[in-house]
């Protein structure tokens, strides 16, 4: 069976800060795990993706995630946060459910970010 | 790249009728599709699996009746709400794998309905 859960429902950081979006995940499988970002009334864009090479993993717009094994953690982080960046933000984990894949959503994080 | 289409993005019905979605891959043949749905502030509820040439597997408590989905071709998915209700209002987005062994979903930009 697989789970991703997203231990925050909202983070709120000043412009220029840090972001840190945790998500941990659960699979029987080898996971591929991912980050989307939605803005508002918008659909989903792809950050990044692990997919069983680098643990560390560069996205777009400065995003990365370190996949951790041993802690079943696949953290989003950003250096310095712009207000472009407020949205809503989703782990996905995916692998293969029967014959085909499947991809579990976790519940989302909606990000502020304070000027 | 990877392009999933939905069309209409946004559609208004009256209570009673019933509206087909279209989700289209536009550079790749997708033999898996997905389709979801979102409520406003909340994380997306796989509802079904589309499988080309097949009957779209269904997830526990979607109504598989009310929620009609064809698979025609490698390049379009269909979905239909039936017997459209004002609980049925919510936005509707497809995804498409490229095989039925890969990880990477790409998403449509998707469908809001507001039924009234």
């Amino acid at each position: 069976a697989q789970s991703v859960t997203q231990l925050d429902s909202h983070v709120s950081v000043s412009e220029g800060t840090p972001v840190l979006l945790r998500c941990n995940y659960s699979s029987s499988y080898s996971p591929s795990l991912f980050w989307y970002v939605q803005h508002p009334n918008k659909g989903l864009q792809l950050l990044l993706k692990y997919t069983s090479a680098a643990t560390l993993v560069k996205g777009i717009n400065g995003f990365e995630a370190e996949f951790k094994k041993s802690e079943t953690s696949f953290h989003l982080t950003k250096p310095s946060a712009h207000m472009s960046d407020a949205a809503e933000y989703f782990c996905v984990v995916s692998g293969l459910y029967s014959s085909a894949s499947k991809i579990i959503f976790g519940s989302g994080t909606r990000l502020s970010i304070r000027p | 790249g990877a392009v999933v289409s939905q069309h209409p993005s946004r559609v208004i019905c009256k209570s009673g009728t019933s509206v087909k979605i279209e989700c289209r891959s536009l550079d790749f043949q997708a033999t898996t599709m997905f389709w979801y749905r979102q409520f406003p502030k909340q994380s997306l509820m796989l509802m079904a699996t589309s499988n080309e040439g097949s009957k779209a597997t269904y997830e526990q408590g979607v109504e598989k009746d009310k929620f009609l989905i064809n698979h025609a071709s490698l390049t379009l998915s269909t979905l239909t709400v039936t017997s459209a209700h004002p609980e049925d209002s919510s936005f509707y987005i497809c995804s498409a794998g490229r095989d039925s062994r890969s990880y990477e979903q790409y998403f449509g930009p998707g469908t809001r309905l507001t039924v009234t």
